[in-house]
């Protein structure tokens, strides 16, 4: 079974920039999370999609925000990109179905962004 | 908003030895997860936790549920090399939505 695939690994942007990150869950998966890591801050919730409709948001500003399609692919834009705005980027897939065994969230490898 | 406390924020062990972390937080969470990470790649999930006082473990990790909802610790037994990164406690509430809420991580440093 494959696990969750974020493309591109890497990135570098200019500051004003807008760039979009892309997620492919687990066959089966309907839940895409997307999270923002930093040293500085850690890894902060920037929110969720399930079967196409955003369930749940962070607090970030509006720059940020996301799509998922009916194959639960998910995408994140972030627009006019900012210096802070460098970190890693990861997204978590689940069934997203109630909290028991077998709905964890499993992470990709994800995208390290970095702003100059 | 809810925030996990973790520690310690790191140790420096020698191999063999065994480990143990912790996270509390001021509020209740329905969920604990433990993860680890290693330099440029994903959180990998060790070991999940559904009920209050409940113990699990995963070959030499063993993990607790506080019983007041509000705690959970990891411990690793008899540490290899390969235990080095870091490790995240997180916690999910109640609520359908998968909203994870992290600790700030432990780094574990193992001398040989």
């Amino acid at each position: 079974k494959a696990g969750v695939t974020q493309t591109p690994r890497y990135l570098i942007k200019t500051r004003g920039q807008q760039v979009t990150l892309s997620c492919s869950p687990i066959s089966g998966h309907r839940s895409v999370s997307w999270y923002q890591q930093t040293p500085g801050q850690g890894l902060q919730f920037l929110f969720e999609y399930f079967s196409e409709t955003q369930r749940n948001k962070g607090n970030f500003p509006g720059r940020f925000s996301g799509r998922q399609f009916s194959n639960s692919r998910s995408e994140m834009n972030v627009s006019t990109l900012e210096l802070g705005d460098s970190a890693l980027y990861l997204c978590a897939s689940s069934t997203g179905q109630g909290m028991r065994r077998g709905t964890e969230a499993f992470f990709g490898q994800g995208t390290r962004l970095t702003v100059v | 908003g809810q925030q996990l406390n973790q520690s310690p924020q790191s140790m420096f062990i020698q191999e063999g030895e065994d480990v143990s972390m912790n996270c509390t937080s001021s509020s209740i969470f329905n969920t604990w997860l433990w993860y680890k990470q290693d330099p440029g790649e994903g959180p990998v999930l060790l070991i999940a936790l559904y009920k209050a006082g409940e113990l699990t473990s995963n070959g030499r990790l063993t993990a607790q549920f506080g019983t007041t909802r509000k705690d959970s610790f990891l411990n690793i037994s008899a540490s290899i090399p390969s235990d080095v990164g870091i490790y995240f406690c997180a916690g999910q509430v109640m609520g359908g939505a998968q909203k994870l809420v992290f600790g700030q991580g432990t780094r574990l440093t193992i001398n040989p």
